[in-house]
């Protein structure tokens, strides 16, 4: 079964720097898919960033980057020069390949940036 | 852009009474999901519709949750009867429904239920 793990409850980060929100996954299928979803206090969820299992490099939209580890079934997010508008629920979530394939989603890491 | 419409975007209710929330998909989107997300934590899964037929139910507590796409096209999630600890907030989303790993997918706003 697909598994995320987001182990940093919250962060803390000052405005224009970068931080790191860090996502483990488990899967034993070779061909999926890792998003990275904004929420903020608002409620509604926002895509911020994909990344594929075969991707040679790394993912990358703007502020955003994904830090892609197969080997470490890591896929962490690095959100540079912070600013004020990042304060949210960060959901780091899989989906494999086929039919019917569930999109499971991390518990979320609370980022509040400082200014 | 085309968005995921749901409504009501809040409802307050008593337990034991009956409760629906609705979702049109965008428009094409084979896949609709219904999650249920509770204050603080990751959305889990309810029901999961490739078009019409249900292919995920699994976590959905069927004695008194169902779940309806009839044509395919938009949804509807009832609880009869609500309980307390159903107060959470039910997100809807779909996807294109290719079986594509980088199918992303897109949410509406959201139902935030109260149950009293």
């Amino acid at each position: 079964a697909q598994k995320i793990t987001q182990t940093q409850p919250g962060m803390f980060v000052q405005e224009k720097e970068a931080v790191t929100l860090d996502c483990t996954y488990d899967t034993s299928d070779p061909s999926y898919g890792l998003f990275w979803y904004k929420q903020p206090s608002s409620g509604e969820m926002i895509f911020l960033i994909y990344q594929g299992s075969y991707d040679q490099q790394n993912a990358t939209e703007g502020r955003y980057s994904l830090n892609f580890q197969k080997a470490r079934k890591s896929a962490n997010l690095v959100i540079s020069a912070s600013q004020l508008g990042d304060s949210a629920m960060y959901f780091c979530a899989m989906r494999e390949k086929g039919y019917g394939q569930n999109f499971v989603f991390g518990p979320g890491t609370r980022l509040s940036v400082l200014p | 852009e085309a968005e995921v419409a749901q409504s009501p975007r809040y409802k307050i209710t008593e337990k034991s009474q009956a409760v629906a929330f609705w979702c049109d998909p965008i428009s094409g989107h084979a896949t609709l999901y219904w999650y249920r997300q509770i204050l603080g934590q990751g959305p889990e899964l309810l029901v999961q519709f490739q078009d019409e037929s249900v292919v995920d139910d699994s976590q959905l507590p069927k004695d008194r949750f169902s779940a309806e796409r009839l044509k395919g096209v938009d949804s509807t999630l009832k609880i009869q009867p609500a309980e307390l600890g159903d107060s959470a907030m039910y997100l809807c989303a779909s996807s294109i429904g290719q079986g594509q790993v980088n199918e992303k997918l897109f949410f509406g706003s959201g139902t935030q239920l109260s149950v009293l």
